[in-house]
């Protein structure tokens, strides 16, 4: 299996909140992705970065922000955790642009009450 | 923007033949991909078409890619009930020169012994 950790891997938080869930890879990929899975909508992207400090915004980013200090850690921040941020995220990590080799993390499933 | 769509279930015998369809509407697909979600766990890749193709086989799996249609479609030989999962599509092009794909929402298969 890559080598790709999500952590943690279940989370419960109060709205407003502010929750970092952080993604670690060991493979030196050079691109990483964060996705949030709801029923019905399948999967969509929320921000991904193509090296160190550079990322972009994906279709749903609004309430999120990023953060890629080194290659390995790809962090995902909720400033102020809403209802609607209840999902599982998943990491994505990609040598390469394209997903042909494309290897997903085990999930983080987070609840905000 | 893109569009991939998929029915949300399937449910088949074991031992008969599984076909997943998929639709999508971005006429500058470069990659269609199929990839597969066990419960609880992320997306792993089962296979992956380039758009001039139109017949990718591996092992059980058998993947027809009509252009003209916009058609594209996953077959499953002599299913089994470890098949049981959601299955998603996903296509992407070269928008920026990303290759990010969209992804549809899944279909449930549901293998009966």
């Amino acid at each position: 299996d890559a080598g790709i950790t999500q952590s943690p891997r279940h989370k419960v938080t109060e709205t407003g909140t502010p929750v970092t869930l952080r993604c670690h890879q060991t493979e030196n990929h050079r691109y990483m992705y964060w996705y949030r899975q709801d029923p019905g909508h399948g999967l969509r992207l929320i921000h991904y970065s193509y090296g160190v400090k550079d990322t972009d915004k994906g279709e749903v980013s609004d309430g999120y922000s990023v953060s890629r200090s080194k290659t390995e850690d790809f962090l995902l921040t909720l400033e102020s955790a809403t209802s609607s941020q209840t999902s599982v995220y998943f990491c994505a990590i990609t040598p390469g642009v394209g997903f042909t080799e494309a290897f997903f993390g085990q999930g983080t499933r987070l609840t905000v009450v | 923007g893109e569009d991939v769509e998929q029915s949300l279930f399937l449910s088949v015998r074991e031992g008969d033949s599984s076909v997943i369809n998929c639709t999508y509407t971005d006429s500058s697909s470069t990659y269609l991909y199929w990839y597969k979600q066990e419960p609880g766990a992320g997306l792993q890749l089962l296979t992956y078409i380039f758009s001039n193709m139109d017949m990718k086989q591996d092992q059980r799996l058998t993947v027809l890619l009509n252009k003209k249609d916009k058609h594209l479609s996953l077959r499953i030989a002599d299913t089994q009930t470890g098949d049981s999962a959601i299955y998603f599509c996903a296509e992407s092009e070269a928008s920026g020169g990303s290759y990010i794909p969209t992804f549809g929402r899944g279909t449930s298969l549901i293998v009966h012994p």
